[in-house]
């Protein structure tokens, strides 16, 4: 049973570009959250997610930053005109049932914006 | 509002020797405590978790007790190895509600 997969593991974005990081949930699993690591900082929840579904957003900047988990394939973290301020760790966690208890995650994805 | 408070890193130890990494929570009920790893260039992994008072999580020959009247979950490890060298992060979660509340991270590193 493979992990929680996260790609690209790295992505350089010019600033005004869009980044799309992609994340495939473990089997079996349909709840998936988005945390956000910025240097020397904790982490810290962006959105969680179910199949088709948007939970709660409230930690999701208001405007550029979207989400989405659809029927198939993985959920994408999206964010439109990207500035350097959103240079981050971001990453993925997904768990069988709408509880972090058993949240898993994924090695991450560094957007680095230049 | 809930929070996580970690001791400020880098924690520079030799091998074998005695490891603490404080941290203290605030939280309006009854939390779940939870510590996480992070190996260089890797992911998150659970470490422990504890989810109710006087509960001791233990892992690797890593432990934390879930102390309610000091509102902290310290990690210990008694004979820490150059394997350990990594971020550890200190989290809660409210059964209310299913987002983590992080820590900032302490950074160990472990000199052989």
């Amino acid at each position: 049973n493979a992990g929680v997969m996260q790609n690209p593991r790295h992505l350089v974005r010019r600033r005004g570009q869009e980044a799309r990081l992609r994340c495939s949930p473990m089997k079996g699993h349909s709840h998936v959250y988005w945390y956000r690591q910025l240097p020397e900082e904790g982490l810290k929840f962006m959105v969680y997610l179910q199949k088709e579904n948007i939970i709660d957003e409230s930690g999701m900047p208001k405007e550029r930053f979207s989400a989405e988990f659809p029927k198939e394939g993985p959920s994408i973290l999206r964010i439109q005109q990207v500035v350097r301020g959103d240079s981050a760790a971001y990453f993925c966690a997904s768990s069988p049932q709408g509880r972090n208890t058993e949240a898993f995650f994924g090695q991450g994805t560094r957007l680095t914006v230049v | 509002g809930n929070s996580v408070t970690q001791m400020e890193g880098p924690v520079t130890l030799s091998e074998e020797a005695f490891l603490t990494i404080n941290c203290t929570y605030t939280a309006t009920g009854y939390p779940s405590l939870f510590w996480y790893v992070q190996y260089p260039g890797e992911g998150l992994q659970l470490l422990l978790k504890a989810t109710k008072a006087d509960d001791k999580g233990s892992n690797k020959g890593f432990e934390a007790t879930y102390r309610k009247e000091t509102t902290s979950f310290h990690l210990e490890k008694g004979s820490v190895q150059v394997s350990d060298s990594a971020v550890y992060f200190c989290a809660l979660s409210m059964d209310s509600n299913y987002q983590l509340i992080w820590g900032a991270g302490t950074k160990l590193i472990i000199k052989p």
